[in-house]
């Protein structure tokens, strides 16, 4: 099992550019979520979804929006990239409701210039 | 607001020793509590999870405490090696429309010495 894996692993962006960051996961999880990683700062919830067909907002979700495109991936869209928005940016994925570890990919490493 | 406070300062200790590191938490009432691990340029990865009526929980040489009178959560690592030198991240987990979600602390950086 690969289990989450995230592309692409690198990305520079011109402020105003859009672009789309892929997840998948292999172990049949139901609930899957978007996160941000600042220097200083703890992982920031941006979307998840908790099961197919679901999506809703967390802690920072302006900027961003998201799809569940099917059980194994989930999507996560800057349609105007900002400088604000540089960071690294995790996905995770969680068996469902009653399982508590959350298994994460191994980051897209984001730049807005 | 909730507030999750991790000792910003790296951690520096000798090879053998029990690594020690706080997790403190404010305005917040947790389910679980979450420990885990980041290596540079890698995603975390989960160590240990505490319930709030649990006082300990042990892992081969993993320890944690979970003291909702203090808010507070206190991670050891015994016989530290320096293969054990990471970043470690506390993370309370509360169940919310009946879906888990994470709120993370910043994380203390852990360096063991040979």
């Amino acid at each position: 099992n690969a289990g989450v894996t995230q592309t692409p692993k690198f990305q520079v962006l011109k402020t105003g550019q859009s672009m789309t960051l892929q997840c998948a996961q292999d172990m049949n999880h139901n609930s899957m979520y978007w996160y941000r990683q600042d220097p200083g700062m703890g992982l920031r919830l941006i979307y998840y979804s908790a099961s197919e067909g679901t999506t809703d907002k967390g802690e920072v979700p302006n900027g961003y929006n998201v799809s569940r495109l099917n059980k194994r991936e989930f999507s996560l869209r800057l349609e105007s990239a900002a400088p604000s928005q540089t960071s690294v940016y995790f996905c995770a994925s969680l068996r469902g409701v009653g399982y508590n570890e959350q298994f994460f990919g191994p980051g897209t490493r984001l730049t807005v210039l | 607001s909730q507030k999750i406070e991790q000792n910003s300062e790296a951690l520096n200790i000798q090879e053998g020793k029990t690594a020690t590191l706080t997790c403190n938490y404010t305005n917040y009432s947790p389910a679980y509590l979450q420990w885990y691990r980041q290596d540079p340029g890698r995603g975390p990865v989960f160590l240990l999870l505490i319930r709030e009526n649990e006082k300990e929980k042990r892992k081969e040489r993993l320890k944690v405490t979970f003291d909702t009178t203090l808010k507070q959560s206190l991670f050891h690592i015994t016989a530290s090696q320096p293969a054990d030198s990471a970043t470690y991240l506390c993370a309370l987990d509360s169940l919310s429309g009946g879906y888990n979600k994470l709120i993370f602390g910043a994380g203390t950086r852990l360096a063991v010495h040979p």
